[in-house]
């Protein structure tokens, strides 16, 4: 079983669609959660920390489960310029080398 | 502007060669990573740093070698024992071990 678990889609969304994305983890010891966004051949770049309480920013809304082991995406009113890949990323604190990253789930928004 | 710079973006090797990738941070970041991204699956940690002249093995670190002789810079090297080295490579830098990573533009590396 792989530490952290994305469906790799691909998502073929409508502008202004709705999309969640899920990851599951399987350490439980993880304690910092983030989502990355990766554009086609370019590097990841940091989209959002991921909360206990949950956290919003703009469009996007990011949501832990520790019960469960699993993170959320939701993004609203896609726009087109939100297609990429999304990462999902797993740290556990005190070990530099634990930070575990999905292989993605891959987003296109069509007009 | 600060930030992280990876140089060549794309590289060329022939079977057999040693080549090293360039990674320099003026963030002023103690950490340093170096991860391969391969079609389909998570990136993969290489090596690590915490501070300079200081690091340490990640989960694939067999047929690659760095260095950490100044903050700013952290290269590697893809070794020729390294049997399947044709990947997307990226540099990361955080502020400390427990911060946020950011990461390079990446070098993709192809061995002829």
């Amino acid at each position: 079983r792989k530490e952290v678990e994305q469906d790799p889609g691909p998502f073929n969304v409508p502008e202004g669609a709705t999309v969640a994305f899920n990851c599951t983890y399987s350490n439980s010891a993880s304690q910092s959660f983030f989502w990355y966004r990766q554009d086609c051949r370019k590097e990841p770049k940091l989209l959002m920390s991921v909360y206990s309480s949950g956290n919003e920013d703009g469009r996007f809304t990011a949501q832990l489960n520790r019960a469960s082991q699993y993170i959320s995406l939701l993004i609203r009113d896609s726009k087109l310029s939100d297609s990429a890949t999304y990462l999902c990323v797993v740290k556990s604190e005190g070990n530099n080398n634990d930070m575990r990253f999905g292989a993605g789930t891959r987003l296109t928004v069509k007009p | 502007d600060g930030g992280i710079t990876q140089s060549p973006k794309y590289l060329f090797r022939k079977e057999g060669q040693n080549v090293t990738l360039s990674c320099e941070q003026n963030l002023n970041h103690d950490a340093m990573y170096w991860y391969r991204q391969d079609p389909g699956q998570g990136l993969r940690l290489i090596y690590y740093s915490q501070i300079v002249n200081d690091f340490q093995k990640g989960d694939i670190a067999e047929g690659y070698s760095v260095s950490r002789e100044k903050k700013e810079s952290f290269p590697l090297t893809v070794t020729s024992a390294q049997k399947n080295p044709t990947a997307f490579y990226l540099c990361a830098s955080s502020l400390g071990p427990y911060n946020e990573q950011f990461f390079g533009p990446g070098t993709r590396l192809t061995v002829l």
